[in-house]
């Protein structure tokens, strides 16, 4: 089983430019899950989508947008991207009540400058 | 207001011996605790959970305490072992929070041989 699929694994991205982070599951999971991870910071919250068509704010949405294309992927866009960007980005999927919570990709290590 | 905290940035023990990794949480509405292992350049995965009505779960090397009245949860890792050497994550999620969890900041084990 695949799990969840990220790309890119790597991006370099210079001030201003956009991107969108690209997410993909194959466990037919209901809710997905943007966070970043930054030295120091643990794990943060930007969006997350807990069924197909719904999207919500989490703890750090500010610079980002999200789309949840379908069951199977929800994509992070970053509009004009910002050095405070910089981090490591984790997409995650779950069933509701999991008793074993999220499974994560492997990342996306972006560093803007 | 950091509602999962972890207070010891890292830990260093020797193999064999016992690893006690330590998490505090502030909001009483969290009802399921679980704790993820995060190798460098990997996402996080998932290692063992323990539910509000339990106070201990164990599973084979593994051992989550949970004391409610404290709001303080522990890992218990029983032998050590090198491969232990990874970034341990506590998390939280409470009812009605559409299956968020809420992230500690993390723990740096390194095992020693």
């Amino acid at each position: 089983n695949a799990g969840v699929t990220q790309t890119p694994k790597f991006q370099v991205l210079k001030t201003g430019q956009s991107m969108t982070l690209q997410c993909a599951q194959d466990m037919n999971h209901n809710s997905m899950y943007w966070y970043r991870q930054d030295p120091g910071m643990g794990l943060r919250l930007i969006y997350y989508s807990a069924s197909e068509g719904t999207t919500d704010k989490g703890e750090v949405p500010n610079g980002y947008n999200v789309s949840r294309l379908n069951k199977r992927e929800f994509s992070l866009r970053l509009e004009s991207a910002a050095p405070s960007q910089t981090s490591v980005y984790f997409c995650a999927s779950s069933e509701r009540a999991s008793q074993t919570g999220y499974t994560f990709g492997s990342g996306t290590r972006l560093t803007v400058v | 207001d950091q509602q999962v905290k972890q207070n010891s940035p890292s830990l260093s023990v020797q193999e064999g011996r016992i690893s006690i990794l330590n998490c505090d949480y502030t909001n009483s509405m969290f009802d399921y605790f679980l704790w993820y292992k995060k190798y460098p350049a990997e996402g996080p995965t998932f290692l063992i959970s323990i539910s509000s009505i339990k106070d201990k779960n164990e599973d084979g090397r593994f051992t989550v305490f949970l004391n409610k009245s404290a709001k303080h949860l522990s890992l218990h890792i029983v032998p050590s072992q090198p491969g232990d050497s990874a970034v341990y994550f506590c998390a939280a999620i409470s009812r009605g929070s559409n299956y968020k969890l809420t992230f500690g900041k993390g723990t740096l084990l390194t095992v020693n041989p």
